[in-house]
């Protein structure tokens, strides 16, 4: 089976430029999380929905970021306008469904974006 | 959720086992432990977890003290594919998976 699919693997953009980053989650799984990836900050949650929902937003850094999943199989993070600040790798996790109280989380590969 | 302490740094022979200490001496009844690694340049990948007992499976086990303020991830025979940053994590085990990342021990595993 796929793992979590993140696109692009590599980004490079100018200050300014809008950002969009996909995700696509295992199939099955019904909770997709956000992380952000710093030297200086270290592994960070973004956001994170369950069953397509947004839970938890806290950790959005603005306004400039914003967070969708219009489906099940899909979620995309779009930072606009992007700034030098907001270069990282971006990873995506997906988990799923469970009856049990311990639900592990499947990585991505990560985007690294790199903001000029 | 508690708060846990790592060492910044551990080395460790090949072969030899590998004992990644983690303190978190404030956790709570409901609880669980949860260990993730990060291989450079890769997503966190999921190790074990455990709330009292310990436990095992096919690529570690964690050792938790009886009072459960402390437990220990070790891998009984280390390979140079085993050098990673190994994030420690407690959490209530709830439907929202909500994870917070500290900044783990990098282990390195040299030949």
């Amino acid at each position: 089976d796929a793992g979590v699919i993140q696109s692009p693997r590599h980004e490079v953009t100018e200050m300014g430029q809008e950002v969009t980053l996909r995700c696509k989650p295992i199939s099955g799984h019904n909770s997709l999380f956000w992380y952000r990836q710093t030297m200086m900050r270290g592994l960070e949650l973004l956001i994170y929905f369950n069953n397509n929902v947004p839970i938890d937003d806290s950790g959005m850094p603005e306004d400039r970021f914003s967070a969708k999943m219009p489906n099940a199989s899909f979620s995309t993070l779009k930072i606009q306008p992007s700034e030098p600040r907001d270069s990282a790798v971006y990873f995506c996790a997906s988990s799923p469904r469970t009856s049990g109280r311990v639900r592990e989380q499947f990585f991505g590969p990560g985007t690294r974006l790199t903001v000029l | 959720d508690a708060k846990t302490t790592q060492p910044t740094s551990m080395d460790c022979a090949e072969g030899r086992a590998a004992n990644l200490p983690c303190n978190h001496s404030t956790i709570s009844g409901n609880e669980y432990v949860y260990w993730y690694r990060q291989i450079h340049s890769q997503g966190p990948q999921y190790i074990i977890h455990g709330l009292k007992n310990n436990e095992t499976n096919e690529m570690a086990s964690l050792i938790i003290t009886e009072d459960r303020k402390s437990s220990t991830l070790i891998l009984p025979h280390a390979t140079l594919r085993d050098t990673a940053v190994y994030y420690c994590i407690v959490r209530v085990g709830s439907n929202t998976g909500k994870l917070i990342f500290g900044q783990g021990t990098t282990l390195q595993v040299k030949p």
